[in-house]
C-alpha cells in the first residue's frame, strides 16, 4: 500500500499564476481533505471532498477550489497566486466514517515569489 | 466551533527524560483528540487518539496522552526520551456532531528537542 501520495513534492510560482496540486489516497479511502501549513504553523483545514463534491469548507477564499475524481483522487487549485499562499500543503485521506484515522501525504511545498 | 492550544512552541529534554507536551481543548460538544507528529519535510503521523472509552490512550513509539475533560486537557507524555523524537508535535480535536470524517483542527504545535 502506497499510503497517499502527493505531486509535484516542490513547486515554485510567481505572484499572479495559477497552480494545481495532485493527491492520490490511501487505497480503500474515498474521502480527502485538504489542508494549508504556513512556515511555523499548524495545519488549517481547506476543504474536504467526498463523492466527487466539496462537503465541508475551511476559512479559505474562493480563489481555492477543487476537484475529487471517480477514483477518489483529487485536485487542489488555487488561482491568483499570492505571496502568502506560499505553504506546504498537505493531502489527508480517510473512509467516510465518523472520526476516523486521517492518513496524510508528505505534502507539497509550495513557493510563490 | 473548536479550538486546540498547545503551551510551549518549543520544548527541550535530555535524551532519557520524561517527556510532557502540553494541550488544552475547547469544544461544544464531545471532541475527538488526536496527536500527530511531523519529521522535518514529513507529513503528519497519528500517534495516538482518544474518541471514547479509555481515557488513557497508549499510542506508537511509547506515547501516551490521557484525555481530562474537567481539565479540558489531552497532555502528551513518553516516560524516557530518545534522540529519534526529536520532532515537531501537533494536537487536533474534531467533533463528533456530524456523521462524517470531520475536518481536523489544528494547535500551533510544539517543537520537542532532544539533548544527551
Amino acid at each position: 500500500d502506497a499510503g497517499v501520495t502527493q505531486s509535484p513534492t516542490h513547486l515554485i510560482k510567481t505572484r499572479g499564476q495559477q497552480v494545481t496540486l495532485r493527491c492520490s489516497p490511501k487505497s480503500g479511502h474515498d474521502t480527502v481533505s485538504w489542508y494549508q501549513q504556513a512556515l511555523g504553523q499548524g495545519p488549517q483545514f481547506i476543504f474536504q471532498y467526498y463523492e466527487e463534491e466539496e462537503r465541508q469548507r475551511g476559512n479559505f477564499p474562493d480563489r481555492f477550489s477543487g476537484h475529487q475524481f471517480p477514483n477518489y483522487s483529487s485536485e487542489l487549485n488555487v488561482n491568483a497566486l499570492l505571496l502568502g499562499d506560499s505553504a506546504l500543503y498537505l493531502c489527508a485521506s480517510s473512509w467516510d466514517r465518523v472520526n476516523t484515522e486521517a492518513f496524510f501525504g508528505q505534502g507539497t511545498r509550495l513557493t510563490v515569489v | 466551533a473548536q479550538s486546540v492550544t498547545q503551551l510551549g512552541s518549543h520544548v527541550s529534554v535530555s535524551e532519557g527524560a520524561l517527556v510532557l507536551l502540553r494541550c488544552n481543548y475547547s469544544s461544544s460538544v464531545p471532541p475527538y483528540l488526536f496527536w500527530y507528529v511531523q519529521y522535518p519535510n514529513q507529513g503528519l503521523q497519528l500517534l495516538l487518539k482518544y474518541t471514547t472509552g479509555a481515557t488513557l490512550v497508549k499510542g506508537i513509539n511509547g506515547f501516551e496522552a490521557e484525555f481530562k475533560k474537567s481539565e479540558t486537557s489531552f497532555h502528551l507524555t513518553k516516560p524516557s526520551a530518545h534522540m529519534s523524537d526529536a520532532a515537531e508535535y501537533f494536537c487536533a480535536v474534531s467533533t463528533t456532531n456530524t456523521g462524517t470524517a470531520s475536518k481536523l483542527t489544528f494547535g500551533t504545535g510544539t517543537r520537542l528537542q532532544v539533548t544527551l
